[in-house]
């Protein structure tokens, strides 16, 4: 299958610090996902991205799609401590299969 | 609307016994996908439907089956379990392709 390389693989920021992680692949993909998991729960989609270089923003998220195609970051400004979760990103070639990255956990020390 | 909703949260099951994992949407989506996740890692595709009668292998489909009679229903079944399928199950659904999954809250499955 697909490898997406996700990191960092976890991160333990003070609040109010900005966080960046990123997504990257061997293979060009044609859409990017990024996810927020939190304990006990499915996944929460937070940025679609759609094209290469588009970059968007969703309130203190920034999600950028790279201009290769094979990689993506997300930014998160003055962390709170309720951004506190795992972080996934996911990524879909033609087709209708999406692959998920591992995955980076952010703990927020208030 | 409920959304995506899978029935059991959780479920012990002895290696060979066998069980079916029930995922329901009541958004109308065409496309619905079993995924399974492991201990610190992300998910993996098992199978997935683009419609009513229409099912297709994922990433990792050996030891399971699908069926899709309905828009609403995606069970996902397990014939013989095996200590290695256990994980935490989620289930989505899309509305369509390249577009963003909506997930259930997943099934918690253990076998001893």
């Amino acid at each position: 299958g697909q490898q997406l390389n996700q990191s960092p693989q976890s991160m333990f920021i003070q609040e109010g610090e900005d966080v960046s992680m990123n997504c990257t692949s061997s293979s060009i993909f044609n859409t990017w996902l990024w996810y927020k998991q939190e304990p006990g729960e499915g996944p929460v989609l937070l940025i679609a991205l759609y094209k290469a270089g588009e970059l968007t923003s969703n309130g203190r998220l920034t999600a950028q799609f790279g201009i290769t195609r094979k990689d993506s970051f997300l930014n998160i400004s003055a962390s709170i401590p309720s951004d506190v979760g795992i972080y996934f990103c996911a990524g879909q070639l033609t087709g209708n299969q999406f692959y998920f990255g591992t995955g980076t956990s952010l703990t927020v020390i208030p | 609307n409920a959304g995506v909703t899978q029935t059991p949260k959780f479920r012990i099951l002895k290696i060979g016994q066998s069980m079916t994992l029930q995922c329901t949407q009541d958004m109308n989506h065409n496309y619905m996908y079993w995924y399974r996740q492991d201990p610190g890692m992300g998910l993996k595709l098992i199978y997935y439907s683009v419609g009513a009668g229409i099912t297709d292998k994922g990433e990792v489909p050996n030891g399971y089956n699908v069926s899709r009679s309905t828009t609403e229903d995606f069970p996902l079944r397990l014939e013989l379990a095996a200590p290695s399928q256990t994980s935490v199950y989620f289930c989505a659904s899309s509305p369509g392709n390249y577009n963003e999954q909506f997930f259930g809250p997943g099934t918690r499955l253990t076998v001893l």
